[in-house]
């Protein structure tokens, strides 16, 4: 089946340690998301891609660093994770179409930060 | 920037109710997308609202995009014990170069059943 699979699912930190966080899909989908999801709130759009073009939102810290090498795989990066960055990290995935296509997320990955 | 609120943001119903969230907008949207995240879950994609006035039924669940196309609804019909998780409304952001592909969430609400 045709999916958006997330790596690890759960990810223990140090303080400072830097972390990668990954992303493979098999929907050839041309757009991928990151997401940062805290306990009762919405998903907080890190930064997309819309194929290699790479689009940074504007309140992301610049300790959040993403790559996509291909189609399939995007990865993010922690570099020096805090307290505060503990949090649920969701992958998603998209077909551009005009007027704001459906979202299709992978499991996410859990950060715990020590 | 384009602000999307949804009330409430928790409700605890007993099963067998009625349970409906309200999405409202500050700016006007070109489509109203709902997801439902379960509990330690992600969110799943429910369904597209695009017409003004649209309204569309997935059995039990009826969802409703307003004529002015910045407000919508979700109305669940006789709740069950799986209906428990929190529902997002979400619509694109066109604000710049690229940001179409772009959704911005609603603030959620939570629902709980009991049984």
């Amino acid at each position: 089946d045709a999916m958006v699979i997330q790596n690890p699912r759960y990810q223990v930190t140090q303080f400072g340690k830097p972390v990668t966080l990954s992303c493979s899909q098999t929907l050839n989908h041309n757009v991928m998301y990151w997401y940062q999801q805290k306990s009762s709130q919405a998903p907080k759009l890190l930064f997309h891609y819309y194929d290699k073009d790479f689009n940074n939102e504007a309140d992301t810290p610049d300790n959040f660093q993403s790559r996509r090498p291909n189609t399939s795989f995007c990865f993010l990066d922690i570099r020096s994770p805090g307290l505060g960055d503990a949090a649920m990290y969701l992958c998603a995935t998209s077909r551009r179409t005009s007027g704001g296509p459906e979202q299709f997320f992978g499991p996410g990955t859990r950060l715990t930060v020590l | 920037g384009q602000q999307v609120m949804q009330i409430p943001q928790y409700q605890h119903v007993q099963e067998g109710e009625d349970f409906t969230t309200y999405c409202n907008s500050s700016t006007t949207l070109s489509n109203i997308q709902w997801y439902k995240q379960r509990p330690g879950g992600h969110p799943v994609f429910l369904i597209q609202l695009v017409k003004s006035g649209e309204v569309k039924k997935q059995k039990r669940l009826t969802f409703q995009f307003g004529e002015a196309k910045k407000n919508s609804s979700l109305h669940i019909t006789a709740t069950q014990t799986t209906d428990v998780g929190t529902y997002f409304c979400a619509g694109p952001s066109f604000k710049e170069k690229s940001s179409g592909d772009k959704l911005t969430f609603g603030t959620g609400t939570r629902l709980a059943v009991r049984p």
